[in-house]
């Protein structure tokens, strides 16, 4: 089954610093990757994702991911952080060609400090 | 165009009692979900259905919990009786297409809590 790997359940940053949050998946197969923001009390919404094509992915509100096939990572970034930024962030997994779910990870926590 | 609605946000109940949640999925979205997210994890599908039909109920507790998805539009999930590790979130999302590379929607949630 796959599994997705968030390193860092909390990351802090200074507002206009760099923002970089942690995937990894399990498969050996490149599944489908996505990238979702839950604001408290609100329900997730879709950054991005990788389906095919280009490696490297823009989203919303200036984020985007780079997807490594030899790292076997789908790492969020953001050049400069702002403090509307700060959320929970959840990278998640579908496989391809079938109906399957996602699989979301545990989640990471980012604090943007004034 | 409207998004995904949930009703109630927030619901607090004891131990044994039963407890329904409403989802109405974005209009003409065919595929339907319920997720079930405790605090501090990521959420974990329940049940899955296309149209009117179940896809996936692999992790639904089935002896206490159950969806029905009528007419192929709003959802009910129904919990009874409550356990206290049900206190969670229970999220609702759609998508236009029951494949993997769709993007799902996501409501609101209900916050159930179990005393």
């Amino acid at each position: 089954a796959q599994s997705v790997t968030q390193l860092g359940s909390h990351v802090s940053v200074s507002e206009g610093a760099l923002v970089l949050l942690r995937c990894n998946y399990s498969s050996s197969v490149p599944p489908y990757l996505f990238w979702y923001v839950q604001y408290p009390n609100q329900g997730l919404q879709l950054l991005l994702k990788y389906t095919t094509g280009a490696t490297l992915v823009k989203g919303i509100n200036g984020f985007e991911a780079e997807f490594k096939k030899s790292e076997t990572s789908f790492h969020l970034t953001k050049p400069s952080a702002h403090m509307s930024d700060a959320a929970e962030y959840f990278c998640a997994v579908s496989d391809r060609g079938s109906a399957r779910q996602l699989t979301f990870g545990s989640g990471t926590q980012l604090t943007v400090l004034p | 165009e409207a998004g995904v609605a949930q009703s109630p946000r927030y619901k607090i109940i004891e131990k044994r009692q039963s407890v329904a949640f409403w989802c109405n999925p974005i209009s003409g979205h065919a595929t339907l979900y319920w997720y079930q997210q405790i605090l501090g994890q990521g959420p974990k599908l329940l049940i899955q259905f296309q149209n009117n039909g179940v896809v996936d109920d692999s992790q639904l507790p089935k002896d206490r919990f159950s969806a029905e998805r009528l007419k192929g539009v709003d959802s009910t999930l129904k919990i009874q009786p409550a356990k206290l590790e049900d206190s969670a979130v229970y999220l609702c999302a759609s998508s236009t297409q029951a494949g993997g590379r769709g993007t799902q929607y996501f409501g609101p949630g209900t916050r159930l809590t179990v005393l």
